[in-house]
């Protein structure tokens, strides 16, 4: 069975340091994986996919994300964090088994000015 | 371009109380999900539809029952209310995998629901 840890439920960084959020998957099978964002009071929305076309996936609003096999590992990154970036943020896996995603318990980021 | 709309919003119930939650797509989308969320417990998917006539339990579909009424709508209802289920419950639906490979969830906005 699929699942996904998210270490840290919050994380903090100032305005223009790096974001970096974990994320560590168990999948049997090539997995496909996500990263989902949730702005306050509103529904998910995507930020970026892998779909084994390429380990280094980038995303929407700057953010990337970096499939690392050997470490069962997709981290999500931005180099320089603002403002706007204050959410929560999911991370998902599914396997190509045409199975239902299955979602982290999610990281939120505050963004200290 | 409606995407995936809830209703409603908000609901308050009493407990026993029934309800059901409304869901529906326009995006021609073949598979149909019901999440609920809850603090640090991410989302946990309660039912979904692969197909029109379709339906199966996910990982929390204790007290919930659906319907998936046409290929545009796929309800939620709870029969008899409890505080446990007090949570923010979300609709999505997928693109055909078969087009693009991978599953990519729309999500509607979200219902909050509490149970006295």
């Amino acid at each position: 069975a699929q699942s996904v840890t998210q270490l840290g439920s919050h994380v903090s960084v100032s305005e223009g340091a790096l974001v970096l959020l974990r994320c560590n998957y168990s999948s049997s099978v090539p997995p496909y994986l996500f990263w989902y964002v949730q702005y306050p009071n509103q529904g998910l929305q995507l930020l970026l996919k892998y779909t084994s076309a390429a380990t280094l996936v980038k995303g929407i609003n700057g953010f990337e994300a970096e499939f690392k096999k050997s470490e069962t590992s997709f981290h999500l990154t931005k180099p320089s964090a603002h403002m706007s970036d204050a959410a929560e943020y999911f991370c998902a896996v599914s396997d190509a088994r045409n199975t239902p995603l299955v979602f982290g318990k999610g990281t939120r980021l505050s963004v200290i000015a | 371009n409606a995407g995936v709309t809830q209703t409603p919003k908000f609901q308050v119930l009493k407990t026993g109380q029934s309800m059901t939650l409304q869901c529906a797509q326009d995006m021609n989308h073949n598979s149909m999900y019901w999440y609920r969320q809850d603090p640090g417990m991410g989302l946990r998917l309660i039912y979904y539809s692969a197909s029109e006539g379709t339906t199966d339990k996910g990982e929390v579909p204790n007290g919930y029952n659906v319907s998936r009424l046409n290929k545009r709508e796929f309800s939620l209802r709870l029969e008899s209310a409890a505080p446990s289920q007090t949570s923010v419950y979300f609709c999505a639906s997928l693109e055909d995998r078969t087009l693009s490979g991978a599953n990519v969830l729309t999500f509607g906005a979200g219902s909050r629901l509490t149970v006295l």
